[in-house]
């Protein structure tokens, strides 16, 4: 089955820097990556997914690549803000099939004013 | 939308009693998925649901856990017995397309004492 790898564990920057986020992925069959956010007290929330006909896609701030022939995916923040700060996990599975989601152990992302 | 509505959010409950979680997907997703999410293990899947049957139940723990989803806008988790081991926080997502475009809920915090 799927495994993902997720780095680092924790993450802190300071507000206006960049941060990244680094994914692996073990099934070759897995061609759907998106990216959750959680804070604190609530669900994961989606804030961006590739699939496997792309190698980057952008929305505004936030920037995911893949590398297919490496099995690697990255999450990319530009210009971090304190509300960036949660935990954020990436995730692979077989979009529209009947698969569902394996997910890395998660990034604790802390912005410093 | 109100989004997947999950119930109730927070348990605490003795060893050896029965607990309930309860689950309302949001209207028209065929998926139904059950998460635990703890430090140690990050979120696992437990259990997911296609049109209300039920696909892979390879990560339910133990046969003290159990699932059902009696109809397309219900799902329910059960375990019985507890066991502090349990403790953990229990999410429900749906999407319109297995892997695709998960909705998490706000989460069940279990305790169990």
């Amino acid at each position: 089955g799927e495994n993902v790898e997720q780095h680092p564990s924790t993450l802190s920057v300071q507000e206006g820097d960049s941060a990244v986020i680094k994914c692996t992925y073990s099934d070759s069959a897995s061609n759907y990556f998106p990216w959750y956010k959680q804070e604190l007290g609530k669900g994961p929330q989606l804030i961006i997914d590739i699939r496997s006909n792309v190698g980057e896609k952008k929305d505004q701030r936030i920037a995911v690549t893949l590398n297919k022939t490496a099995k690697h995916f990255s999450l990319h923040i530009t210009e971090t803000q304190p509300e960036d700060s949660a935990v954020y996990f990436c995730a692979a599975g077989e979009g529209g099939s009947q698969g569902n989601l394996i997910f890395g152990k998660g990034t604790k992302l802390s912005v410093k004013p | 939308d109100a989004g997947v509505i999950q119930s109730p959010r927070h348990e605490v409950t003795e060893m050896g009693q029965e607990v309930t979680l309860r689950c309302k997907p949001i209207s028209g997703h065929d998926y139904l998925f059950w998460y635990r999410q703890t430090m140690m293990r990050g979120l696992e899947l437990l259990i997911y649901f296609n049109n209300n049957v039920p696909i892979d139940d390879s990560g339910m723990p133990e046969d003290r856990f159990s699932a059902k989803m009696p109809n397309a806008s219900f799902s329910t988790l059960k375990i019985q017995p507890s066991e502090p081991r349990d403790s953990a926080v229990y999410f429900c997502a749906s999407s319109r397309g297995g892997a695709d475009g998960y909705t998490f809920g706000s989460g069940t915090r279990l305790t169990v004492v």
